[in-house]
């Protein structure tokens, strides 16, 4: 069964600093991957999503993650995060040869900007 | 806003009764799948359906069940309630159901405690 490793649980940054959150997975076959974040009191909202071609793919709020298949990672980054940018980070994959879109999720990467 | 819409928002159930949780999937989407997110955990996959079957199911008992209506909304239901169901449930929808290039909306999520 395909898993989703966060190494970071709780990450305290300074606004302007530059942010990587670790991700990876599990899995041997073709997966989609995907970040999404967790505003305080919001929905979980799609930051970006890899499916294929490019393996460096931008999402929203300059946010942008790069997927490396020999290390099976999919790291998020941002090179200047703002105060706004406080919220709760998951990565998720979603392994296509089981024909539906069941997301395995990581634990969370709680982050929190200091103004 | 995702057009994905959940209720009740907050729940109370004690201990041994059983609960019926409801998702409105977003207008076109055909495949709803339900996730359950402990505290500080990530969101765990219970099920997914499309167009009204089952379409995989993750490590939970048969307890939680569910059903998807001819308007692609859908239910949860969990019987004999535990103390460990208390959590988030997220409902998400897509357009797919069958391990195709897509991403999932979620729902604001029902806040279900046990006691």
């Amino acid at each position: 069964a395909q898993s989703v490793s966060q190494h970071n649980h709780h990450v305290i940054l300074s606004e302007a600093a530059s942010l990587e959150l670790g991700c990876n997975y599990s899995y041997g076959g073709t997966v989609n991957l995907f970040w999404y974040v967790q505003y305080p009191g919001q929905h979980l909202q799609l930051l970006l999503k890899y499916f294929s071609g490019d393996p460096l793919v931008k999402g929203i709020k300059g946010f942008e993650a790069e997927f490396i298949k020999s290390k099976f990672s999919f790291n998020l980054r941002k090179p200047s995060v703002q105060w706004s940018d406080t919220a709760e980070y998951f990565c998720a994959v979603n392994a296509l040869n089981f024909g539906n879109e069941k997301l395995t999720f990581g634990t969370g990467t709680r982050l929190t900007i200091i103004p | 806003e995702t057009g994905v819409t959940q209720s009740p928002t907050h729940l109370i159930k004690t201990r041994g009764q059983q609960v019926t949780l409801r998702c409105s999937s977003q207008s076109g989407h055909n495949t709803v799948s339900w996730y359950q997110q402990a505290l500080g955990q990530g969101p765990q996959f219970i099920f997914q359906y499309y167009r009204e079957e089952e379409n995989g199911r993750g490590n939970f008992p048969p307890r939680f069940s569910g059903l998807q209506f001819p308007n692609y909304s859908s239910e949860l239901n969990v019987n004999a309630l535990e103390l460990d169901d208390s959590a988030l449930y997220l409902c998400a929808s897509s357009l797919g159901g069958q391990g195709s290039n897509t991403e999932a909306f979620f729902g604001q999520g029902t806040r279900l405690t046990v006691v």
